[in-house]
């Protein structure tokens, strides 16, 4: 049974860091491109990161490029994602997802659907 | 990137077919069939119904259903079941190679 298990969240103050973890189970971590897609209090769905199976290429939503870094250690079949420089707006449920995309002969776009996720953590930044 | 466009609420009764329409542009729904469906119901993680504008993962019910015309993708519900209320998500891949989701729809089942 695929498992996705975050952790790290909590409250942070604005300028702050604080680094989410997602602990996976059940299938072969490296061979999947993972995500973490957040979800606002009371609103809507935002892909934040995505990050290939080998960490050699990233992906972030403008937002928090430059604040964010999206990692993993397949040896410990661990998605990391650290978060620098917090902002209230960044106050958000933090699901980990396993992302999914269809290559065809011609195209391999980023993943852009998620088949499994967390169950997710909060990280509130307020004073 | 704008966010798709849903309708905030639908409502239908146990028995009838709903359909859930999510628009955006030609750089993301009308530029790419990589259109996918999420539900998700109060406090819990989001699951997938459908992927690729259409496609069913395995153990999702045959009542759900997808498709795309244009610049709007729609998501049917046939035969509302009470545990069918829920927010329901869609989400596009973009031109930027990036991924947008829709704002939700509140589904009632009444």
């Amino acid at each position: 049974e695929v498992q996705l298990v975050e952790s790290g969240g909590g409250l942070v103050q604005p300028g702050g860091s604080l680094r989410l973890s997602c602990a996976a189970s059940g299938f072969t971590f490296s061979s999947y491109w993972m995500s973490w897609v957040r979800q606002a209090p009371g609103k809507g769905l935002e892909w934040v990161a995505n990050i290939k199976q080998d960490g050699s290429e990233e992906h972030y939503v403008d937002s928090v490029k430059g604040r964010f870094t999206i990692s993993r250690d397949n040896a410990k079949n661990s998605l990391y994602l650290q978060m620098n420089s917090l902002r209230a707006e960044d106050t958000a449920v933090y699901y980990c997802a396993r992302g999914r995309r269809y290559c065809s002969s011609t195209t391999c776009p980023l993943p852009y659907y998620f088949d499994y996720w967390g169950q997710g953590t909060l990280v509130t930044v307020s004073s | 990137q704008s966010a798709l466009t849903q309708p905030a609420s639908v409502s239908g009764s146990p028995g009838q077919s709903i359909t859930i329409s999510c628009t955006g542009t030609n750089s993301d729904v009308g530029g790419y069939n990589y259109v996918s469906w999420y539900q998700q119901h109060p406090g819990k993680a989001p699951k997938l119904m459908i992927y690729d504008v259409s496609n069913r993962p395995s153990g999702v019910s045959n009542r759900f259903s997808g498709s795309k015309s244009g610049n709007t993708a729609s998501l049917t519900i046939s035969g509302l079941q009470a545990e069918d209320e829920a927010d329901y998500y869609c989400s596009s891949y973009t031109s930027s190679s990036t991924l947008v989701f829709g704002g939700g729809t509140k589904l009632t089942v009444l």
